[in-house]
């Protein structure tokens, strides 16, 4: 079954300092890689995504991801924090099935940024 | 973005009463979801609706049920509220054949 591992429940990083959030996914096709990022009391705001094509995607502020098929991976990566950063970061596997197409997302990984 | 708004934001409820979340955009797109995000959980996909008809659902009962409007304006509707149903409701707009969806800021349900 289709599944995303965020491994990493929360993480700390001082402001300046550079981040990696990992994620892992289980698909048996290529799939549609997304992250979204959500603040407190907030929806989720898409900061990436991967269709296909080049595997080091940009997004916005400041974030990218790399695509690792040989890992299964989709780490989500920006060089320099910044306090506005801290939210709760989630990945997620697009699919297609049937006409219809759903998100099936991890657990999610909670940024704390130390001033 | 597309500017999708869910109303209410917030509503308190008791076990086994009925609720009815609301979703909207005016961007056109014509595609909903919505999800149930529990605390301390990523989002669950509950259905998906195209052409004022449900053309997808993941692993919720049928009390959970939708509309979508010609408007596309979309009602997540849950029977017989149960505790665990307290959860962010997020609903999700894309177009047919797209694959990124844009979400509302969501519904944030308790249930006594």
């Amino acid at each position: 079954a289709q599944s995303v591992t965020q491994p990493d429940i929360h993480i700390t990083v001082s402001e300046g300092a550079s981040l990696e959030l990992r994620c892992n996914y289980s698909y048996g096709a290529t799939p549609y890689l997304f992250w979204y990022v959500q603040s407190p009391g907030q929806g989720l705001q898409l900061l990436l995504k991967y269709f296909s094509g080049d595997t080091l995607v940009q997004g916005i502020k400041g974030f990218e991801a790399e695509f690792k098929r040989s890992q299964s991976s989709f780490n989500l990566r920006k060089p320099s924090v910044h306090w506005s950063d801290a939210a709760e970061y989630f990945c997620a596997v697009g699919l297609f099935s049937g006409g219809y197409n759903k998100l099936i997302f991890g657990a999610g990984t909670r940024l704390a940024v130390h001033p | 973005e597309t500017g999708v708004t869910q109303s209410p934001t917030h509503l308190i409820k008791t076990r086994g009463q009925q609720v009815t979340l609301r979703c909207s955009s005016q961007s056109g797109h014509n595609t909903v979801s919505w999800y149930q995000q529990a605390l301390g959980q990523g989002p669950q996909f509950i259905f998906q609706y195209y052409r004022e008809e449900e053309n997808g659902r993941g692993n919720f009962p049928p009390r959970f049920s939708g509309l979508q409007f010609p408007n596309y304006s979309s009602e997540l509707n849950v029977n017989a509220l149960e505790l665990d149903d307290s959860a962010l409701y997020l609903c999700a707009l894309t177009r047919r054949g797209q694959e990124t969806q844009y979400f509302g800021p969501g519904t944030r349900l308790l249930v006594l």
